[in-house]
């Protein structure tokens, strides 16, 4: 089956810095990577849509200065948290959809703890 | 506004009794609805959704678009089945997915 991976699964980073998670289909092209965010015991929310080649689409009330998302290729696509906050900690998930297929594979999911 | 809600945050049952997650959703066009399976320490994976009408792991999910609802059901609960289960929508001509807030199943020996 389709495969999609994320890294790091887990950082810590200090208020003020930036960090970079990615977000890989390793098996297949994934024309359409989607970013969630999950608070503990909660559900997943839907932060961006982002398709291959284009701007990513941001749900309403997502700051998209603040969560940069590239989909540069049809296999990787980042999430880039900047000038991080406690606030942000979260857990952040990708899921990818290829060009022919309608589900969605989801990756493992990034724990971020920002200090 | 689409909405997902799933009001059991917990459904504990024994083994081989009868099994069912309740799911009712807020669209106003028509919508995909999908149950996602989350088993610990693993990530999120489909279930089923209710254009294929399959069956899967003995799950069966009927859309009754009347009671907008998509509930998740078994007719005999396996201790496997224990994990989290959320049930999401996505709306005309998007793939991008609502989820429920989930409910937890607890499937005692």
């Amino acid at each position: 089956g389709a495969v999609v991976s994320q890294h790091p699964s887990w950082v810590i980073c200090k208020s003020g810095t930036s960090v970079k998670i990615e977000c890989r289909s390793l098996d297949f092209q994934a024309t359409t990577m989607f970013w969630y965010r999950q608070f503990p015991k909660q559900s997943l929310m839907l932060m961006a849509t982002s398709n291959e080649g284009s701007k990513a689409t941001y749900e309403q009330g997502v700051e998209k200065d603040k969560f940069l998302i590239n989909h540069a290729s049809l296999t990787l696509s980042t999430l880039t948290v900047t000038s991080a906050h406690p606030e942000d900690s979260s857990f952040y998930i990708c899921s990818a959809t290829g060009r022919d297929n309608y589900e969605q594979y989801f990756g493992p999911g990034t724990r971020l703890t920002v200090t | 506004a689409q909405r997902v809600t799933q009001p059991e945050k917990l459904l504990s049952v024994f083994k081989g009794a009868p099994v069912e997650l309740k799911c009712n959703y807020s669209y106003s066009g028509s919508p995909e609805l999908f149950w996602y399976v989350q088993y610990s320490r693993q990530r999120l994976q489909l279930l089923l959704r209710h254009i294929s009408r399959e069956s899967i792991k003995g799950f069966t999910a009927d859309l009754n678009k009347g009671e907008t609802s998509f509930h998740l059901k078994k007719p005999f609960a396996q201790e496997e089945d224990s994990a989290m289960y959320y049930c999401a929508l996505s709306g005309t001509g998007r793939r991008a997915l609502t989820f429920g807030s989930g409910t937890r199943l607890q499937v005692q020996p």
